[in-house]
Formats: structure tokens, sequence, C-alpha cells
């Protein structure tokens, strides 16, 4: 069984609301992801943190904002979104130490926009 | 050429079939790769790491040619449970990048 959470499991919003979705992983991990998958893509990275700082951003629009206010949970909060933006959005995360990549994902967030 | 190719499929294939996935990769420095399985509508899974020529876990087995810049998936005696999108996942710094990934249908 994963050991990331993510919630709500399904949102459904309109494009006035301001929303958030919550990641936690009890793994002991020092990195945390944001991705968003279209049905039948493969998952796009949107953010990735590194002890707790903001590492790396993929161009992703303001509307999107990530925070990480400790080193288990990851949060991305949504406001002003499109219809466009409706997707599932993963959670991830990862060892920093000895170069390990491998990432474990959160059963998703799956956004409506409405 | 994209950072991460793979086969289109989808593959069809009968129970105790064995079948080959096939990944490339245009990133000659890559050191490790990932096989992730996705279920519909669920997160990705990491099916296995490859650090060096190959990796085998029971009836799955993978290999790397760094040469070719070729990572390969075998399963062996497929079973029904194994319907899935398989996904070449190749590291880019503290980033994953993701094939488009190869769907895989066992059938009765």
């Amino acid at each position: 069984d994963t050991e990331v959470t993510q919630t709500p499991k399904h949102l459904v919003m309109g494009m006035t609301n301001k929303k958030s979705l919550k990641c936690e992983q009890h793994m002991g991990h020092r990195a945390m992801y944001w991705y968003k998958q279209k049905a039948k893509k493969p998952p796009e990275l949107m953010f990735v943190y590194s002890y707790e700082k903001l590492s790396i951003n993929e161009s992703v629009p303001s509307r999107f904002s990530p925070e990480c206010p400790n080193s288990s949970l990851l949060n991305l909060h949504l406001h002003a979104l499109q219809p466009e933006d409706s997707a599932l959005y993963l959670c991830a995360s990862s060892q920093v130490e000895r170069g390990e990549y491998e990432q474990y994902f959160g059963p998703g967030t799956r956004l409506t926009v409405t | 050429r994209k950072e991460v190719e793979q086969d289109p499929g989808p593959f069809n294939v009968p129970e105790g079939a064995t079948v080959a996935f096939n990944c490339t990769y245009s990133n000659s420095a890559s050191q490790s790769f990932f096989w992730y399985r996705q279920d519909c509508r669920k997160e990705p899974k990491l099916l296995m790491s490859v650090y060096s020529s190959g990796n085998e876990d029971g009836r799955f087995t993978a290999q790397l040619n760094r040469a070719s810049q070729y990572i390969s998936l075998l399963i062996r005696d497929s079973k029904l449970s194994d319907s899935a999108t398989y996904l070449c996942v190749v590291p880019r710094g503290r980033a994953l990048t993701f094939g488009s990934g190869t769907r895989l249908q066992v059938q009765p």
C-alpha cells in the first residue's frame, strides 16, 4: 500500500473558487513533487521541493501555488482555474541522499473545473 | 528525438505468454532507469529500478543496453493482473521524464 496520502480524492470547483490539495508522506523523504496527468498521457512534472524549499517550477501558471509547511506535508493551492486544468493531480516523494531517485506516488486527486 | 520513447502498443497477449516492451532514451549520461506500472485511473507504482546492466524480479526482467541507449522490460508467464500501462522513466536531475507508456492487455 502507498505511504503517500492525498486529500481529497475528488474535487469539483468553479473557476472563481479557491481550494487546496493536500499530500502527506511518512517515509522520511526530503523531496516532494506535484505532477499533473491528463487522460491517456504520462504524468507531467509541476513542482519539486527539496528540504522544504522549492527547487523546480516547470513554468506552471501562477494560479497553482505550492507550499511545503514541513518535511511531511505538501499543499497545492488552486485559484481561478480554467476547465483545461481538469486532471489527476499526483503527489510523489523520494529520498534525496545517495542519488536515489525512485519516486513513490500518492493515489492522486481527480480535479474537475467547471 | 524525444527524451524517452516507448513502443506505442497496445499489446494484446494471452495468459501465459511472454511479452517484451522497449524503451529508448536520448540522454547518454543517464545512470538509472525505472519501470512503473499504472492501472486505469490509479497512480503509477514503481515496478523495477535498473542501475546496472539489468534487474530481475520474479517474472519480470529489465535489461539495459547503454551503448544503444535502450531499456527493455520482459514479462514471462503473463497474468490477467499484469494488464496495465507500463511507463519507462528516466531521471533528469531531481525530475523524472516519463515515456508515453505501453498498454498491455492480457486476455484469458
